[in-house]
């Protein structure tokens, strides 16, 4: 079985905080994703990665970044917290899907919940 | 750029009925998915149906795809209380999905 590894459930940091989440995964997948989830919509995309070192902008990247120095892990940084993003934060993995489209299914950590106070 | 919707936003049946939620969606996917989150936990895949395919089964659930219509059902029938969940809708294209806000489901027993 495919398993992604956040590092943390829950996280309560303060405004201005340096913010890391990790996540690993044992699959050798090419893919790895952050998404953020807040109620009532959905999963959005922060940041995707496709390769060692090489990432990808999502849908809401502002203050955000990422970095994968190796392939099985994926971290969300974020440079200074601020309460607008105390969230439900979802690691996911997948293959890398060219041709067969059954290759994008994606498999998530159990998600890191962070309050910024 | 979200582009999935579901349909209703939430539904609250007795076990033992029928759960149907839908997903409409804008462009054209490769794939749709369906993933269940259980309160508080990540996603999990339920089922994945492709773009030239018209339904899917697995077990308990069933998939329809209407292309033309840019919308996906997914039916679960015999509804258990364990099925309680949100379940999302997610269009894929390339390597990234795109998902829905999802439908939140309670199963009374």
């Amino acid at each position: 079985d495919v398993k992604v590894t956040q590092s943390s459930r829950y996280l309560v940091k303060r405004t201005g905080e340096k913010v890391f989440l990790e996540c690993v995964q044992d699959m050798d997948h090419e893919n790895m994703f952050w998404y953020r989830q807040d109620p009532g919509l959905g999963l959005r995309l922060i940041y995707f990665s496709y390769d060692v070192k090489m990432k990808e902008k999502g849908d809401i990247p502002e203050g955000y970044s990422v970095s994968r120095e190796k392939k099985e892990r994926f971290s969300l940084i974020l440079e200074s917290a601020s309460t607008n993003q105390t969230s439900m934060y979802l690691c996911a993995s997948s293959r890398w899907a060219v041709k067969e489209a059954a290759k994008n299914i994606q498999y998530f950590g159990a998600g890191t919940r962070l309050s910024v106070l | 750029s979200q582009q999935g919707e579901e349909d209703p936003q939430a539904l609250s049946i007795q076990e033992g009925e029928n759960a149907t939620m839908n997903c409409s969606y804008k462009t054209s996917i490769n794939n749709l998915q369906w993933y269940r989150q259980n309160s508080g936990r990540g996603l999990v895949h339920l089922i994945l149906i492709r773009s030239n395919e018209r339904e899917k089964h697995s077990g308990r659930l069933r998939v329809t795809l209407d292309t033309s219509k840019k919308s996906s059902s997914l039916l679960i029938t015999a509804s258990r209380a364990a099925d309680t969940a949100s379940y999302f809708c997610a269009t894929g294209y390339g390597n990234k999905l795109v998902f829905g806000a999802g439908t939140i489901l309670r199963v009374k027993s």
